[in-house]
């Protein structure tokens, strides 16, 4: 059982590039998100999706698109990069999205925009 | 709207003494919390949960306390050893509105000293 896995690990982009980071979860979850975490902030919801075919956006959706064709994957489209995507990247799953569900974390995607 | 802080940014403990993290909450209504436990270059990794119908709850060398009156959990690790320096932070898993207004504090950063 993987649980939630990301890639890449870690990836330097140049201004205006675009790319995909993947996620993956193997647990049958109905609800999967991606998060940024910043130096000084908390984990910061940029989209997230209750179920194959349904996405939504989250507080810092900007930039970023999503998709959600399978209920295993949820990938995280950078459009065109900016340095201030530089950020670490979490995808999260859950069973549910509402009260008594854990939320697994993947490992992170470290990624440099230059 | 909801929130989840933390007192302490830091905090140092030398190695074998109890470290003692804090956690407040705002809403009345919470029912499910869980602290994570996120080491340097890691995803946050779950430590142990908590329901409102319990005070204590008690795994391998953690202990969380849930105070409702106050709005306050607490994380004890007993007997503090090196593996533990990490930032810890806790969630308010029950949101009204679903996982998506889940909000994640910065965190506390642990320091074990040798």
């Amino acid at each position: 059982n993987a649980g939630v896995t990301q890639t890449p690990k870690f990836q330097v982009l140049k201004t205006g590039q675009s790319m995909t980071l993947q996620c993956a979860q193997d647990m049958n979850h109905e609800y999967m998100s991606w998060y940024r975490q910043d130096p000084g902030m908390g984990l910061r919801l940029i989209h997230y999706s209750v179920g194959a075919g349904i996405t939504d956006q989250g507080e810092v959706p900007n930039g970023y698109n999503v998709s959600r064709s399978t209920t295993e994957d949820f990938p995280l489209r950078l459009l065109s990069a900016a340095p201030s995507q530089t950020s670490v990247y979490f995808c999260a799953s859950s069973y549910g999205r509402t009260s008594g569900n854990t939320i697994y974390f993947g490992e992170g995607s470290w990624l440099t925009v230059v | 709207g909801e929130s989840v802080g933390l007192h302490l940014p830091t905090l140092s403990v030398q190695e074998g003494d109890n470290s003692i993290i804090n956690c407040a909450y705002s809403n009345s209504a919470s029912d499910y919390f869980i602290w994570y436990k996120q080491e340097s270059g890691k995803g946050p990794q779950f430590i142990i949960d908590i329901r409102s119908n319990m005070d204590k709850r008690q795994g391998q060398r953690v202990t969380v306390l849930l105070n409702k009156t106050v709005k306050h959990l607490s994380l004890q690790i007993a007997a503090t050893q090196p593996g533990d320096s990490a930032v810890y932070f806790c969630a308010d898993l029950s949101p009204p509105g679903g996982y998506q207004k889940v909000t994640f504090g910065i965190g506390t950063k642990l320091q074990v000293i040798p």
